[in-house]
């Protein structure tokens, strides 16, 4: 029944490691995102597919890098995690009002901690 | 560039009581603005989506207003409960940011039994 399910819901790993974080929608949106909530729990945008199509990417360093093989998932893969990458990031999916902009409700998993030791 | 405030930071009331949560951004050209809860270690809920072209949105105990002009939004909780306690956020989508929602940082709500 789950909207927007995201795993693992935990990561603890090493600094240098790569990991991935997997999403899954069954809401039908065409719309994904990652959003990253740090210490201080600001929200902040990382990446938005819609269609499978790559249309927001913030100031992320490169070594995050997401993949969208349907509209309905879109992963995030991590390489060489270093410690500040340590956040809860939350994928959340929205529909199209038509068009480019997105004027629909944003809904949100339930968040990925990730921990870099 | 968009920014959202949330005040107050933290709020602390007793059960019963109605209360007032205050969101303003700087740029009104926007779409709609969104406010969310969200509970300890969980992601966020949606509780009321306005669209630019409204006024209010009500949902059981929760009314949402947008005053687009003065780039304000309150979030009015009717006899709160317990259950209420948790952090609200609010999120604005501009006109010319494409999908993005600039999330405020948050009003942290507790109410007492």
């Amino acid at each position: 029944d789950t909207a927007v399910s995201q795993t693992p819901k935990y990561l603890v790993t090493q600094m240098g490691n790569d990991k991935s974080i997997k999403c899954e929608q069954n809401l039908g949106h065409d719309t994904m995102y990652w959003y990253k909530q740090d210490s201080k729990k600001f929200l902040k945008i990382m990446f938005s597919y819609n269609n499978k199509e790559l249309i927001i990417n913030e100031t992320v360093p490169n070594r995050f890098s997401p993949k969208s093989p349907d509209k309905a998932h879109l992963n995030l893969h991590i390489n060489s995690l270093e410690l500040g990458d340590s956040a809860v990031y939350f994928c959340a999916s929205s529909g199209t009002g038509g068009g480019f902009v997105i004027t629909g409700e944003l809904f949100f998993g339930e968040g990925s901690r990730l921990t870099v030791l | 560039k968009q920014e959202v405030t949330q005040i107050p930071a933290a709020l602390s009331v007793p059960e019963g009581e109605n209360l007032v949560l205050n969101c303003s951004f700087t740029d009104s050209a926007i779409y709609n603005l969104q406010w969310f809860r969200q509970d300890p270690g969980k992601g966020l809920t949606s509780l009321l989506l306005i669209q630019s072209s409204q006024r209010e949105q009500t949902s059981g105990r929760l009314n949402a207003s947008l005053d687009k002009s003065s780039g304000r939004s309150t979030l009015y909780i009717a006899a709160s409960q317990p259950g209420d306690s948790a952090t609200y956020l609010c999120a604005v989508k501009r006109v010319t940011s494409g999908s993005r929602l600039t999330f405020g940082e948050g009003t942290q709500l507790t109410v007492n039994p």
